[in-house]
């Protein structure tokens, strides 16, 4: 059974870091059928992805326009799972975020979520 | 923000079918691209509910059903439980944005 435990800080400072990771189990971070995605969700935007990293032979990452400049995500094949890097982060990146596992299209498992809160 | 817009919120009486409409544009379902909802219960992550248009995962009941026609899809439920009371959201691709998409939400209330 695939599960996808996440871990991070909860509060970030307006300008700084955010940095998030998720930890696979039943699955591969490098499968060459799954994706693995960054998704948040606030109710002044509701959920958005973010991004994503998936292996077909190489890396590769798609990320989401909104975003685009400050963020990165990055597999660590050495521990099965996947990070989250958001730069520059202001009081609007306040979220719920979510890391997902994409199958067919789809976003088939989640993460528990971890609520950050930017503020000084 | 959303591209792919929901009702806001829907309701019914137990035993009863409601529908949650997600309208899109020429860019993202009328291209063609897949549709997929989710259910989310309070305080919860979303759980994948119909992928691929109108398939089922494993273990969600048939009552749950979705389709999709031109611009717009379609998710069901029908014989309406006091558990359904969730919020509904669909997702699909979009080629203008380059990336995944999700619809504004619908939250179903059980009367």
């Amino acid at each position: 059974q695939v599960q996808l435990q996440q871990s991070g800080p909860g509060l970030v400072k307006p300008s700084q870091t955010l940095s998030l990771t998720c930890a696979i189990s039943g699955d591969s971070v490098s499968s060459t059928s799954a994706a693995w995605n960054w998704i948040r969700q606030s109710p002044s935007r509701g959920l958005e992805w973010l991004g994503r990293t998936y292996y077909r032979s190489k890396w590769y990452n798609d990320y989401a326009v909104s975003v685009r400049s400050r963020i990165s995500i990055n597999p660590d094949t050495s521990k099965n799972q996947f990070s989250l890097q958001l730069n520059s982060v202001a009081p609007e990146d306040t979220a719920v975020y979510y890391c997902a596992r994409e199958y067919l299209h789809a976003f088939d498992m989640w993460g528990q979520g971890t609520m950050v809160t930017v503020s000084s | 923000q959303s591209v792919l817009t929901q009702p806001p919120s829907v309701s019914g009486a137990p035993g009863q079918r409601v529908t949650i409409s997600c309208t899109g544009s020429s860019s993202n379902i009328g291209a063609g691209y897949d549709v997929h909802w989710y259910q989310q219960l309070p305080g919860t992550a979303p759980k994948l509910l119909i992928y691929g248009n109108s398939n089922r995962p494993s273990g969600v009941p048939d009552r749950f059903s979705g389709s999709k026609s031109g611009t717009s899809a379609s998710l069901a439920i029908t014989g309406l439980q006091a558990d359904d009371e969730a919020d509904y959201y669909c997702q699909s691709y979009d080629s203008s944005l380059s990336g995944k998409v999700f619809g504004t939400g619908t939250k179903v209330t059980v009367l």
